[in-house]
């Protein structure tokens, strides 16, 4: 099992829809957990940590499940520059490591 | 908005020819990574730096691979002799404590 796995997508949603990515770790220790988005050929800017107890920034609300071992991503009222991919991050336990999913790709469609 | 900067932003080089990557971290960063990207693929970790000295590598980071913290600012990333395969997006990037990585924006390298 890899140890962050995420669906590639591509995710294509029209403009103003909401829309939500998962994201599985295999570490049931890990400790922290990040969501990063990158444009095309850019470097991965942090677009939220993930809180036990789940939160939200505008737009965006990450949860996070320890006992099914995924975090989610959610999206509304998508807006056409929301289209990038979006990386899941982890630092299981013993490391400082940042481990990074695939990359979920999302396009947003006027 | 303290960044990490990387630099060049695109090194093209010869098989078999020794490279530096140079990264300045954000000031007040105590750990040091380096990861890379093939065109296309995921990011994957490469070594990280605390303390003037390395505390993990992956198996990519073979013996070709150095890193070095020359100066207290500078970070850098060496590939003794580089190949094909080398070729990739390679980003720094810099944290504090148990907080998100801050990332550079890149230097692509290109191995002909």
């Amino acid at each position: 099992r890899k140890e962050v796995e995420q669906d590639p997508g591509p995710f294509n949603v029209p403009e103003g829809a909401t829309v939500a990515f998962n994201c599985t770790y295999s570490n049931s220790a890990s400790q922290s957990f990040f969501w990063y988005r990158q444009d095309c050929r850019k470097e991965p800017k942090l677009l939220m940590s993930v809180y036990s107890s789940g939160n939200e920034d505008g737009r965006f609300t990450a949860q996070l499940n320890r006992a099914s071992q995924y975090i989610s991503l959610l999206i509304r009222d998508s807006k056409l520059s929301d289209s990038a991919t979006y990386l899941c991050v982890v630092i299981p336990t013993g490391t400082y490591k940042y481990i990074f999913g695939t990359g979920t790709r999302l396009k947003v469609l006027a | 908005e303290p960044e990490v900067t990387q630099t060049p932003s695109h090194q093209v080089t010869q098989m078999g020819q020794e490279v530096i990557l140079r990264c300045v971290p954000i000031s007040n960063h105590l750990y040091f990574y380096w990861y890379r990207q093939i065109l296309g693929q995921k990011v994957e970790f490469l070594v990280s730096f605390y303390n003037n000295e390395i505390s993990e590598k992956s198996e990519i980071f073979d013996d070709q691979f150095s890193v070095e913290r020359p100066d207290g600012s500078n970070f850098t990333l060496k590939i003794r002799s580089t190949k094909l395969e080398d070729s990739a997006m390679y980003f720094c990037a810099s944290r504090t404590g148990f907080t998100e990585a801050f990332f550079g924006q890149g230097t692509r390298l290109t191995v002909v």
